[in-house]
């Protein structure tokens, strides 16, 4: 399993773009890239997943570079309500996988 | 659409009692489920996951254990709590997909040994 390394914290104000960065140097050929959100007290929700280049939702971006050993994940205006915690993850597309959660970012906006 | 449940979403357990805890999953079949662990300020520790009825694996060891009586149904148990039992205890479902295995997440029981 590939592992990720993040920021531990990031702070940022109401209306701004946050890019966190995830490095996954050992990243395999069949590994996506996922990254969930976590409200206090709530279980990890899905945001986004992509394999390379460039993936958009109606909530996130994420960058992919050729390498794919990082990926940005953007959140363009954030709120004060995305104030969360941010885990990025690798895992294979094929067959069962077993995720692994690091600490996460844990972004605060300010107003 | 698929829905997870969990219950309890709270509980408070004396040293020594014993646990089960209990997740079903709704509107999918087949499922693969996860038990996960959160301490406080802490990541997801993965802690048993299931690829069907009655097929358990474990990946860390501990006084609890898990069982999967049902396609549908995952269950934790433990026969006697130990305070470092104490934590956010999350359920996971997942299907293949073609961007590989996104798991969702259940709303979590907050267990408290005293």
């Amino acid at each position: 399993l590939a592992k990720t390394t993040q920021p531990i914290s990031m702070d940022s104000y109401e209306g701004q773009e946050v890019n966190i960065t995830c490095s996954h140097n050992n990243i395999a050929t069949n590994d996506y890239i996922t990254w969930y959100q976590q409200f206090p007290s709530q279980g990890p929700r899905f945001i986004i997943q992509g394999y390379k280049t460039k993936v958009t939702n109606e909530v996130a971006s994420l960058f992919i570079p050729a390498d794919r050993k990082s990926s940005t994940l953007s959140l363009p205006r954030v709120s004060l309500s995305d104030t969360a915690v941010y885990y990025c993850l690798v895992g294979m597309n094929t067959g069962f996988q077993k995720l692994v959660f690091g600490t996460g970012t844990r972004l605060l906006v300010s107003p | 659409s698929q829905t997870i449940h969990q219950w309890p979403a709270t509980l408070v357990q004396p040293v020594g009692s014993p646990l089960s805890l209990e997740c079903t999953v709704e509107g999918t079949s087949n499922p693969n489920l996860y038990w996960y662990r959160q301490a406080a300020g802490r990541g997801l520790q993965l802690l048993f996951y299931s690829v069907g009825i009655g097929q358990i694996s474990s990946e860390v060891p501990q006084n609890l254990s898990a069982s999967r009586p049902q396609d549908r149904q995952f269950i934790l148990s433990s026969k006697k709590l130990l305070l470092s039992d104490s934590g956010f205890y999350l359920c996971a479902w997942s299907v293949r997909s073609r961007g590989g295995d996104t798991q969702y997440f259940g709303p979590g029981t907050r267990l408290t040994v005293l």
